[in-house]
């Protein structure tokens, strides 16, 4: 079992539509998580960073996670074309993170 | 906050040249830093995982001979690639983190194109 697995996509969401995009981990014993968002040919920008189980919001921005079923996920609310791009996600708490493929994220206009 | 600088952005060099790559955390100190490799339309690939003062850690398959790193202070880490190919054209991005449990913050990336 890989250790961070997502759908890679692309996932298509109609502009003012609510992307969610998921991920499962396999460490039992990570303590937080992060997501990145990563626009085509620029480095990963932090996006989201959530250590306790539940809900947090960040503007348009929920992170979700549920430690017992060792899933976190991220919505998009009221999406819009400039969240166009692949998403990751990243288990922390080890020596190194590791990411997911990312899922491709396309906002239709 | 947590501002990670990286230069260049880009290089475009010929065959058989050595490239630095410095990478610079501006309002924090970095206790570890983490040098990634990407190609065009593929994953993050993490080269090796470095702390002040320490060897770095390469992964499997990451020639240490070839890409040298030195993280001399907790605010400076530096990747020299020593006489680049063609085939060692690709983006280059660090990161650098606080603590285990923080998220790494990037650096713009270097992209490089060796002729």
């Amino acid at each position: 079992q890989k250790e961070v697995e997502q759908n890679s996509g692309p996932l298509s969401v109609p502009e003012g539509a609510i992307a969610s995009l998921n991920c499962t981990y396999s460490d039992r014993g990570s303590q937080s998580f992060f997501w990145y968002r990563q626009y085509s040919g620029k480095s990963p920008e932090l996006i989201m960073s959530i250590y306790s189980n539940g809900d947090k919001e960040d503007g348009r921005f929920t992170a979700q996670l549920n430690k017992a079923s060792q899933y976190v996920s991220l919505l998009i609310r009221d999406s819009q074309p400039s969240d166009s791009a692949t998403y990751l996600c990243a288990p922390g708490g080890n020596e190194k993170l590791t990411f997911g493929t990312g899922t491709r994220l396309t906002i239709i206009p | 906050g947590a501002v990670v600088s990286q230069h260049p952005s880009r290089v475009i060099c010929k065959s058989g040249t050595s490239v630095k790559i410095e990478c610079r955390s501006l309002d924090f100190q970095a206790t570890t830093m983490f040098w990634y490799r990407q190609f065009p339309k593929q994953s993050l690939m993490l080269m090796a995982t470095s702390n002040e003062g320490s060897k770095a850690t390469y992964e499997q398959g990451v020639e240490k001979d070839k890409f040298l790193i030195n993280h001399a202070s907790l605010t400076l880490s530096t990747l020299t690639v020593t006489s680049a190919h063609p085939e060692d054209s690709s983006f280059y991005i660090c990161s650098a983190r606080i603590a285990g449990n923080q998220p790494q913050h990037f650096g713009d990336g270097t992209r490089l194109s060796i002729l």
